[in-house]
């Protein structure tokens, strides 16, 4: 089974812009992998923030976009609010597999 | 509203049995693919397995821990997930989700202890 990475911890500042990444042990990620960005509060339960590398919901905070950067897929917060600590997730398909979550990333808005 | 509530965790000895349902609302259940998603206390989370619509075949995968010990059954009329769960084992112990990507809906949760 794939692998998926990403950075254990992060920290930002209020109104900074932050980048989390998401990478795959086979390889670059790429559109075929239709990466997932997940927001989870402690003791919540997780959120859909980003679908498809880049496509949002209706409750999706503009701030968060999403995109592939370097062969991973990331995940930009630009104008981080005290709101936005929170642990990341990100899950990645792969095809005629199954999905993998990536083993999250703590974010501190510091 | 878009909503999706899961029951029927709690604590169950290692070998046995539990299932656990997931209610619909608020989206055109049976059209959508719908996953089963646990986190172990403490840690992330982690795939559990997948049921395709009908018109997509209906068809199921399982994450490799949970093969041939776990089953994900849906009842469209009732808009209603099920996780069969079998064979319990201590790592087992987990919250367990029902979410769709079609819509972005999660569940809030429900937890299973496995525990002597």
């Amino acid at each position: 089974q794939a692998v998926v990475t990403q950075e254990p911890s992060l920290t930002v500042s209020p109104g900074g812009t932050v980048t989390l990444t998401c990478g795959s042990s086979t390889g670059a990620v790429t559109s075929g992998h239709y990466p997932y960005w997940f927001q989870q509060k402690p003791g919540q339960a997780p959120t859909t923030l980003i679908y498809d590398i880049n496509k949002k919901h209706s409750w999706t905070p503009a701030r968060f976009s999403g995109s592939l950067l370097g062969g991973k897929a990331a995940l930009t917060l630009s104008g981080a609010q005290p709101e936005d600590e929170a642990e990341y997730y990100c899950l990645l398909s792969y095809s005629g597999a199954r999905p993998v979550f990536g083993g999250g990333t703590k974010l501190t808005v510091l | 509203e878009v909503q999706l509530v899961e029951s029927g965790g709690g604590l169950v000895k290692p070998g046995g049995s539990l299932r656990l349902s997931c209610t619909a609302s608020g989206f055109t259940f049976s059209n959508a693919w719908m996953d089963w998603v646990r986190q172990a206390p403490g840690k992330g989370l982690e795939w559990v397995g997948r049921i395709k619509s009908k018109t997509d075949g209906g068809t199921t995968d399982y994450a490799a821990p949970v093969k041939g010990r776990f089953t994900i059954s849906r009842d469209d009329s009732k808009n209603t997930l099920f996780l069969q769960m079998n064979s319990l084992k201590t790592e087992d112990t987990a919250v367990y989700y029902c979410t769709t990507a079609d819509v972005g809906a999660w569940g809030q949760g429900t937890l299973v202890t496995v525990s002597s």
